[in-house]
């Protein structure tokens, strides 16, 4: 089966800008968590989903906001870029929140801050 | 707060050498433990997982890990690298109950030489 899904995989924004990235789980996993992932700070927690509620939030400004759809589709929205959110951001999906399951890994989407 | 610490930031090895990488954490209540990887170019996958039972886990690829509960250790293992476990090593925590927000460490560079 089709594996974790992120768009877009590659974007460059400028400062003050916003973005929004998308993320399709693994077909009947319901739990999608975020991650960052940048050299200085190796991989941090944003966010994690299940069924549309935010279960967990990592220690992000409120910049960094996030959704999930009924169809268990996930998005996150940085808004007002600054240069440091230059990131890969990594979605990851699972089967139920808590569950002794994999979590999978999408390849990320690249998001480059000018 | 919970960290995890990974003693090797850059470990360069010949073929057939025998690899352990260290991975501390700190926290004093239930823990999940993982290891993933990261090869060139690809996303993050799952190495091995210790949720319970036997403190000595396998993963794929040879890999193995140790789980001492006394030293808050998770050190992987494998007794014969190859060329093609070149990659970065992530070693990562997860509180027990409902969640997936996973702690990671700074992650290992390994580089096998043939």
């Amino acid at each position: 089966k089709a594996g974790v899904t992120q768009t877009p995989r590659y974007l460059i924004k400028t400062r003050g800008q916003q973005v929004t990235l998308s993320c399709s789980p693994i077909s009947g996993h319901r739990s999608v968590s975020w991650y960052q992932q940048t050299p200085g700070q190796g991989l941090q927690f944003l966010f994690e989903y299940f069924s549309e509620t935010q279960r967990n939030k990592g220690n992000f400004p409120g910049r960094f906001s996030g959704r999930q759809f009924s169809n268990s589709r996930s998005e996150m929205n940085v808004s007002t870029l600054e240069l440091g959110d230059s990131a890969l951001y990594l979605c990851a999906s699972r089967a139920a929140s808590g569950s002794t399951g994999e979590l999978f890994f999408g390849e990320g989407s690249r998001l480059t801050v000018l | 707060a919970q960290s995890v610490s990974q003693h090797n930031h850059h470990v360069i090895l010949s073929e057939a050498a025998s690899l352990e990488l260290g991975c501390n954490y700190s926290y004093g209540g239930t823990v999940n433990l993982f290891w993933y990887v990261q090869y060139p170019g690809q996303h993050l996958q799952l190495l091995l997982k210790y949720f319970s039972g036997d403190p000595l886990v396998k993963g794929i690829k040879g890999f193995e890990a140790e789980f001492i509960k006394s030293k808050f250790s998770f050190n992987l293992r494998k007794p014969s690298v190859q060329w093609s476990d070149t990659a970065e090593y992530f070693c990562a925590v997860m509180r027990g109950g409902a969640t997936n927000k996973l702690i990671f460490g700074t992650g290992t560079l390994l580089a096998v030489q043939p």
